[in-house]
């Protein structure tokens, strides 16, 4: 069928505020998830990962919540650079699936001086 | 360590051409996974490769196609292109064992004109 563009959601603060980009997941058997930050011209960077078994987990500047009862992932980002502008993309793991993320859409973060 | 490389960065080719692109992963990682990145779709697995072995194939039509080698690195091909397969190729490597945690190269910009 033909394809239709994905319309990203997007989030606009400034800099210095507290970031946050939310992500739905699909499969409840997946037990490992991964948050990634895409530059224009620039394949996804590692930011942060959670296990199933942890619902809170915290890196340099960045903290991922994790409710598995609603399937739900957050990233949190605080006190946001202008080096932060960005598309975040959460991904899901299931054990079974050698191999393969599943991605969500994407959030675009810009980030104002 | 050096991180994941691609090769070519940017490539023009034309309809009913096939092409070859390369991924060399981080060294000791043994799992290479491939995405295709459009703006209509988002990201999507192609396959995954695990000591030379194929482990999981995404839903892609039979001319794309991939191998790795002894010393992990990793080709894919795509056959007879068309112009829906124009797209940022990724790469990830993984130490492997089925472990989620990925590390993504820049990717092959395809243009198929």
């Amino acid at each position: 069928g033909e394809s239709v563009g994905l319309h990203l959601p997007t989030l606009s603060v400034q800099e210095g505020d507290n970031s946050i980009i939310n992500c739905a997941y699909s499969n409840s058997a997946s037990d490992y998830f991964i948050w990634y930050k895409q530059e224009s011209g620039k394949g996804p960077q590692f930011i942060i990962d959670i296990r199933s078994n942890m619902d809170k987990r915290q890196g340099q500047r960045v903290t991922v919540l994790l409710n598995k009862t609603v399937k739900h992932l957050s990233l949190q980002i605080a006190a946001t650079q202008p080096g932060d502008s960005a598309v975040y993309f959460c991904a899901e793991y299931g054990g079974t699936s050698y191999g393969k993320l599943t991605f969500g859409q994407g959030t675009i973060l810009t980030v104002h001086p | 360590k050096a991180g994941v490389t691609q090769t070519p960065r940017y490539l023009i080719k034309t309809r009913g051409q096939q092409v070859t692109l390369s991924c060399s992963p981080i060294s000791g990682h043994r799992s290479v996974s491939w995405y295709q990145q459009t703006p209509g779709q988002g990201l999507q697995f192609l396959f995954e490769y695990f000591s030379e072995t194929q482990r999981n194939k995404g839903n892609f039509p039979g001319r794309f196609s991939g191998r790795q080698f002894s010393n992990s690195r990793s080709e894919m091909n795509v056959s007879t292109l068309e112009l829906g397969d124009s797209a940022l190729y990724l790469c990830a490597s993984s130490p492997g064992q089925g472990a989620g945690e990925q590390y993504f190269g820049p990717g092959t910009r395809l243009t198929v004109t």
